[in-house]
């Protein structure tokens, strides 16, 4: 098993509401992803952090927004859920600079909205 | 923006058979390429990568090969077992800055005792 943890590990959250998603990187690591992975499909990119910096984003509304502090954890905000945001939610550590770039990544959110 | 097609969607095989999954990838500047094993309500898990100045790379039972001319490459998984049932996820990426790789769709590889 990888050293990156996330929690909450399941979450409901109604229409409207907001949600705040953590991430633990593993040791070492300098750099989080956030992906979503809807049922039966691969993750899709959210965004990047690096050095507390957003550094690179797929095709997500503004209504996703990020954190990454000092120790490199990371935090996913969601507001104004949608239905569809129901998804698994991983986060991925990696380090950047490096030759080797590979993420690990965490056990996972599973986020239902209703 | 990098383009990765998986194939097939679903692989259904006898223990002791072997798997084969593919993937082409769009973009040529793609240099690493990782597959990932997902079992069921779990992490997708990195069993195997290749980069692009290689052309296959073994680990026991399990192969990636590599066409940077035909921009596709394939996971081969031999003496498949029960436990090797999951879906497999492919994907592409430059490294060096920003290392966001692209996933294909996955595939759901059940093996038949």
């Amino acid at each position: 098993e990888t050293g990156v943890t996330q929690s909450p590990t399941h979450l409901i959250k109604t229409r409207g509401q907001q949600v705040t998603l953590r991430c633990s990187s593993q040791s070492g690591h300098n750099t989080v992803s956030w992906y979503q992975q809807a049922l039966g499909q691969g993750p899709q990119f959210i965004f990047q952090y690096y050095r507390e910096e957003e550094n690179g984003r797929g095709n997500f509304p503004p209504r996703f927004s990020g954190l990454q502090f000092p120790n490199y954890s990371s935090e996913l905000n969601v507001n104004a859920l949608e239905l569809d945001d129901s998804a698994l939610y991983l986060c991925a550590s990696s380090t950047q600079g490096m030759e080797e770039e590979t993420q690990y990544f965490g056990p996972g959110t599973r986020l239902l909205v209703l | 923006g990098e383009n990765v097609e998986q194939h097939p969607s679903t692989l259904s095989v006898q223990e002791g058979d072997s798997a084969v999954i593919k993937c082409t990838y769009s973009d040529s500047a793609s240099n690493y390429f990782p597959w990932y094993k997902q079992e069921l309500g779990k992490r997708p898990q990195l069993i195997i990568d290749i980069r692009s100045n290689v052309g296959e790379k073994k680990d026991q039972r399990i192969a990636v090969t590599l066409n940077k001319t035909a921009k596709h490459f394939s996971l081969h998984i031999t003496e498949t077992q029960p436990e090797d049932s999951a879906v497999y996820f492919c994907a592409a990426s430059i490294t060096g800055g920003s290392y966001i790789p692209t996933f294909g769709r996955g595939t759901s590889l059940i093996v038949h005792p």
